[in-house]
């Protein structure tokens, strides 16, 4: 079993749709959890990070973690065209914050 | 501008025949890692460096080689390449623990 899950998808939601991107892990001891967005032919930049448990929003974007069921969740509200990309989970332990774990990634298609 | 860049970016190659990707980042940071990207597995990290002459093992160490010199430069060293080793490699820099981690354009590497 991965230590990080993600569905690979794709998922296809028409322009203006609330898009809910979701991992799960099994590592109970990773404390930082990221979310990357990686377009075609591009390397991945970070979107979003948290630590621990808890809820951060930027603009359309909301990261949520629940530690206590080992999931993590990133919300897209009012979903772009532009927001098409391959969206990446990552996590790392406390301690070891330099060994980051990812998930498979889960390809986003927002259709006009 | 900030960034991170590698070099080559395409290589096609043949098994045994020693080769270098190099990775540069100008924002004077601490952190470099090198990943590979395989479809169905994700992002998986190789080696990290958390400082010069410091490097530590990822998830997928075998058959590759580090070193951390200069703090600018982590070059990913693949002594005997196998065709196992055709994958699209990332660099990648982070000044801290847990901050933002920037993404070289990648290196799309074939071993025949």
């Amino acid at each position: 079993q991965k230590e990080v899950e993600q569905d690979p998808g794709p998922l296809s939601v028409p322009e203006g749709a609330i898009v809910s991107l979701n991992c799960t892990y099994s590592n109970s001891a990773f404390q930082y959890f990221m979310w990357y967005r990686q377009y075609s032919r591009k390397g991945p930049e970070l979107l979003m990070y948290t630590y621990s448990s808890g809820n951060k929003e930027d603009g359309r974007f909301t990261a949520q973690v629940d530690k206590s069921s080992k999931y993590i969740s990133l919300f897209i509200r009012d979903s772009q065209p532009s927001d098409s990309a391959t969206y990446l989970c990552a996590m790392s332990a406390s301690g070891t914050a330099s060994k980051l774990t990812f998930g498979t990634g889960t390809r986003l298609q927002v259709t006009l | 501008e900030a960034q991170v860049t590698q070099n080559p970016r395409y290589l096609i190659t043949v098994t045994g025949k020693k080769l270098t990707v190099t990775c540069s980042q100008n924002m004077n940071h601490e952190y470099m890692s090198w990943y590979r990207q395989d479809p169905g597995l994700g992002l998986r990290q190789i080696y990290y460096s958390m400082n010069v002459e410091v490097t530590d093992k990822g998830d997928v160490p075998e058959g590759y080689k580090v070193s951390r010199k200069e703090k600018r430069n982590f070059p990913l060293i693949l002594e005997s390449p196998s065709p196992n080793q055709t994958s699209l490699y990332f660099c990648a820099s982070r000044l801290g623990l847990v901050d933002t981690q920037y993404f070289g354009p990648g290196t799309r590497l074939t071993v025949l």
